[in-house]
């Protein structure tokens, strides 16, 4: 079956735009999650979607980010206003059931996101 | 700031070579350890999903081991091939905050033909 998909799969934007990244989960999986690698650093946990409960947003680092995800699918991460610093890879994954530990991940190919 | 830490950065070995890389994590707290391969221009896949102390897991020519008391996750690979080449990821989960993952920043594994 399909695997996770993002699109687009590389964005340029300049600085002070808006952006949109999308995430398809794989079909079935109920919580979906967004990563993002800056150049250097580790993935790090930006948001994750578990069915209808309320998201944790820990992770977002700016109330410029914010993402929302329509009918327990498909998810979108937006930006607002990007900054330089928001330029990295973007990764979405999905599992399965509910958030556990030993639940895998499966991961996207990832969106790269370059601010100018 | 959980601090997951993976060693060596990067890595080159010849054909046939066997390696292994290491990932420490907080011991409190503990839930699971996962590990994933990250080749270029591909989405990171998911090797290991490791929870107890002591747990050894295997896939093929590759393992891992879990030491939860002491915080550390061994990977090994047996007869390294060009293929094998790829960043490898360790990522931990605590009980706080099942399903968040905290990612080290990987092993990036070169294996010349």
């Amino acid at each position: 079956g399909a695997g996770v998909s993002q699109s687009p799969s590389n964005k340029v934007t300049e600085k002070g735009k808006d952006v949109e990244l999308r995430c398809d989960p794989i079909s079935g999986h109920t919580a979906l999650y967004w990563y993002r690698q800056s150049l250097g650093q580790g993935l790090e946990f930006l948001i994750y979607f578990q069915g209808n409960s309320a998201p944790d947003k820990s992770g977002l680092p700016s109330d410029r980010f914010s993402a929302e995800r329509t009918g327990g699918s498909v998810s979108t991460l937006t930006i607002q206003r990007t900054q330089q610093e928001d330029s990295a890879v973007y990764l979405c994954a999905s599992s399965l059931g509910s958030p556990s530990g030993s639940d895998t991940q499966y991961f996207g190919p990832g969106t790269r996101l370059t601010v100018l | 700031i959980l601090n997951v830490e993976q060693s060596p950065q990067s890595l080159h070995v010849q054909e046939g070579d066997s390696t292994n890389f290491t990932c420490s994590f907080p011991s409190s707290n503990f839930y699971a350890l996962h590990w994933y391969r990250w080749e270029t221009a591909k989405s990171p896949e998911a090797l290991f999903v490791m929870t107890l102390n002591g747990d050894e897991k295997k896939k093929g020519r590759i393992s891992a081991t879990l030491n939860t008391k002491e915080g550390y996750s061994y990977l090994y690979i047996k007869g390294s091939q060009p293929e094998d080449s790829a960043t490898y990821l360790c990522a931990f989960i605590r009980g706080s905050t099942l399903g968040r993952l905290y990612f080290g920043r990987g092993t990036q594994l070169t294996v010349w033909p």
